[in-house]
């Protein structure tokens, strides 16, 4: 089944404490991305990726890392997690930069 | 900067109650418009995507519509599973970002 995974689906953590969000798909697609989902702001780019080792900033990147060295994963890496960070989080996919397919959401809390 | 709203942020109809939900844009050059549907808790589900003025795309009860500053998503004789939270968003003709919409979130009461 085509599908796009992230892992955890829910993790609450405390500021500062390092953290990394899985993400993976099996569609063999090149562009893969995250967003976060914030109620009355809607989903906002945080990174994308066009392919292996091609990354960049999307509108949010401030506090995020992410490496793109394998085409099926994308990790979302908070080297210093801080509250402003809680959020619903999505990892997306898309053959060439055309339609997204998205994983099921990680929510995350930073207390 | 690119720049998505929609209209209305809520919108209730009665079972069979057709209307329809408004995406504004301004982008320096569009490359594509995007329509997903979202339940809760769940990720965006694409719908369509429309590339220039004119074009019009439909799927069972929604058919989606695009001009050079906002699209529409018309929904007939709407039914209790099309309740979601639609998003539209935009690329530009840089086309590697995605801006999204803030939504509108459609309940169809039976």
């Amino acid at each position: 089944e085509a599908q796009v995974t992230q892992n955890p689906r829910y993790l609450i953590t405390v500021t500062g404490k390092k953290l990394t969000v899985t993400c993976s798909q099996n569609m063999n697609h090149e562009y893969m991305s995250w967003y976060r989902q914030d109620p009355g702001l809607g989903l906002r780019q945080i990174y994308y990726s066009m392919n292996v080792e091609v990354t960049d900033k999307g509108d949010v990147p401030e506090g995020y890392k992410v490496s793109r060295k394998e085409k099926r994963n994308f990790p979302l890496i908070l080297e210093s997690p801080s509250p402003n960070q809680t959020s619903l989080y999505f990892c997306a996919s898309s053959r060439g930069n055309n339609e997204q397919f998205f994983g099921p959401g990680t929510r995350l809390t930073v207390l | 900067e690119d720049q998505v709203t929609q209209s209305p942020e809520a919108l209730r109809l009665q079972e069979g109650e057709s209307s329809s939900l408004n995406c504004s844009y301004t982008v320096s050059g569009l490359r594509g418009l995007f329509w997903y549907r979202q339940d809760p808790g769940k990720g965006p589900e694409f719908l369509f995507t429309l590339y220039s003025a004119g074009e019009e795309k439909e799927k069972e009860r929604l058919k989606a519509t695009l001009t050079k500053k906002e699209s529409f998503l018309h929904i007939t004789a709407p039914k209790p599973e099309d309740s979601a939270t639609y998003l539209c968003a935009v690329q530009d003709n840089y086309g590697q970002n995605f801006v999204f919409g803030p939504g509108t979130r459609l309940s169809v009461l039976p």
